[in-house]
């Protein structure tokens, strides 16, 4: 199985700050690469698909970037609702395997 | 609108068996590959099952592997998670999602299951 490490586990920010989540894969995936936030108590929701691609309806201040093992999901200035976890997934083999997760808190 | 409803979650002892349902609605259930996904309390996410649009080939985490079973009926617009020989560790919200371009694309609100004596 694939193995996904996020990095980091938590961080806290200011509003404003621009954020860089980073996630590595134990084997290339090519750009199968998947980016979920996730609200206190909600299901997960889909920013970013195919390393870069936005989903519709997701503020254009989210960005993906990467290809083979090394992804990145940058917040380029990080507003109130965005303080969640956001997750990592691959979806080159099953099992589509995500990271741990890295939880932004409000500084 | 998209709409998915797990159903089917619910307290069960070590051991035992449990089967979660997800009713699907505002698209065509037999078009789309389907997953389960599920969360520990206070726990990350964690991929469990899939199938793909026809039920041809299913796919599943080892955690579960031989235990759990994936199926669709595609006639009523529903998937199930057939869950066997139950552990404390499968313990979590499991979640129901449609599969788009490779994605998560929609998720359902969740069933809780509590493996517990």
């Amino acid at each position: 199985d694939i193995q996904m490490t996020q990095s980091p586990s938590s961080l806290s920010a200011s509003v404003g700050d621009r954020v860089t989540i980073t996630c590595r894969a134990s084997q290339s995936i090519s750009s199968y690469l998947n980016w979920y936030q996730q609200k206190s108590g909600k299901a997960p929701e889909i920013l970013i698909y195919a390393a870069s691609s936005l989903q519709s309806g997701v503020p254009s201040r989210f960005s993906g970037t990467g290809s083979g093992t090394e992804f990145t999901l940058t917040i380029s200035s990080l507003q109130p609702e965005d303080f969640a976890t956001y997750y990592c997934q691959q979806s080159f083999s099953s099992p589509r395997t995500f990271g741990q997760g890295t939880k932004v808190e409000i500084k | 609108e998209v709409q998915l409803m797990e159903s089917g979650g619910g307290l069960v002892q070590p051991g035992g068996s449990l089967r979660l349902a997800c009713s699907a609605s505002g698209f065509t259930l037999s078009s789309f590959s389907m997953n389960w996904v599920r969360q520990a309390p206070g726990k990350g996410l964690e991929y469990v099952s899939g199938i793909t649009a026809n039920g041809g080939m299913t796919f599943y985490a080892d955690s579960v592997k031989g235990r759990f079973t994936i199926s669709r009926d595609n006639s009523k617009n529903t998937l199930y998670l057939q869950m066997t020989s139950v552990r404390t560790d499968d313990t979590a919200i499991y979640y129901c999602v449609k599969v788009e371009n490779y994605y998560g694309h929609s998720w359902g609100h969740g069933t809780l299951v509590t493996v517990s004596s």
